[in-house]
């Protein structure tokens, strides 16, 4: 289980935001991943490998990790990074599991 | 830019089985240096994995799903699909297929609703 904090997340562009993940199962910081969806679109890769940006992903993205938990901070918030964010993380076990997902709204 | 497109009947009746095909454009599954993979999103929900492919057929499901679903690929065709059977009300969802890269989900399609009903 993925477990995401907090449910919503309310602030102002300009601001920084940070999203928090936390596995119930330990694996390594490799198999954590973040998406951005917004509505109506398909989920978009931001980061891999827990600090890896995925192609094209501006740099204010930036993710960190450790083997039961996962941080994504978004500095300098812009009007289109409000959305749901969502970690995954993969195990040989479970496949691809993901969080119940943060939304990040304007205060 | 590798680009993947879902394509299926927006409509299944309960019980019957879904089938769904995901095109992909700009590389190649025969290349063998990724997954395919199938995905789920329930109306106003989170993200469920469903499973994923390789180019010689092999698979790996969700264990919740393994008796209904079967995956399958067909590379002369660059196109990969999905079976799910005895579809119920509970499974109506917009269906993704996405590339597996790097222990990640890289490339998704637009998604496909499909919804459930009589």
């Amino acid at each position: 289980v993925l477990t995401q904090s907090p449910g919503t997340l309310s602030l102002s562009p300009g601001e920084r935001a940070t999203l928090s993940c936390r596995a119930s199962q330990t694996v390594s910081s490799n198999y954590f991943a973040w998406y951005q969806q917004k509505r109506g679109q398909a989920p978009r890769l931001l980061i891999y490998g827990a600090s890896n940006r995925a192609s094209g992903i501006p740099d204010r993205f930036s993710g960190s990790g450790s083997s039961t938990d996962c941080t994504l901070t978004i500095t300098r918030l812009e009007p289109e990074d409000f959305a749901v964010y969502y970690c995954q993380q993969y195990t040989s076990s479970t496949g691809y599991i993901f969080g119940q997902g943060t939304k990040l709204e304007i205060k | 830019q590798v680009q993947l497109q879902e394509s299926g009947p927006g409509q299944v009746k309960p019980s019957q089985t879904l089938s769904l095909t995901c095109s992909v454009s700009g590389g190649a599954i025969s290349s063998g240096s990724y997954y395919w993979s199938w995905l789920r999103q329930h109306p106003g929900k989170g993200l469920q994995w469903l499973g994923y492919i390789d180019y010689s057929g092999r698979t790996n499901y969700n264990p919740s799903l393994q008796s209904r679903l079967t995956l399958s690929v067909d590379t002369s065709r660059n196109q990969f699909f999905l079976k799910l059977t005895s579809m119920t009300a509970a499974d109506t969802a917009v269906y993704y297929c996405a590339r597996v890269g790097a222990l990640a989900l890289d490339f998704w399609g637009q998604g496909a609703l499909v919804t459930v009903s009589p």
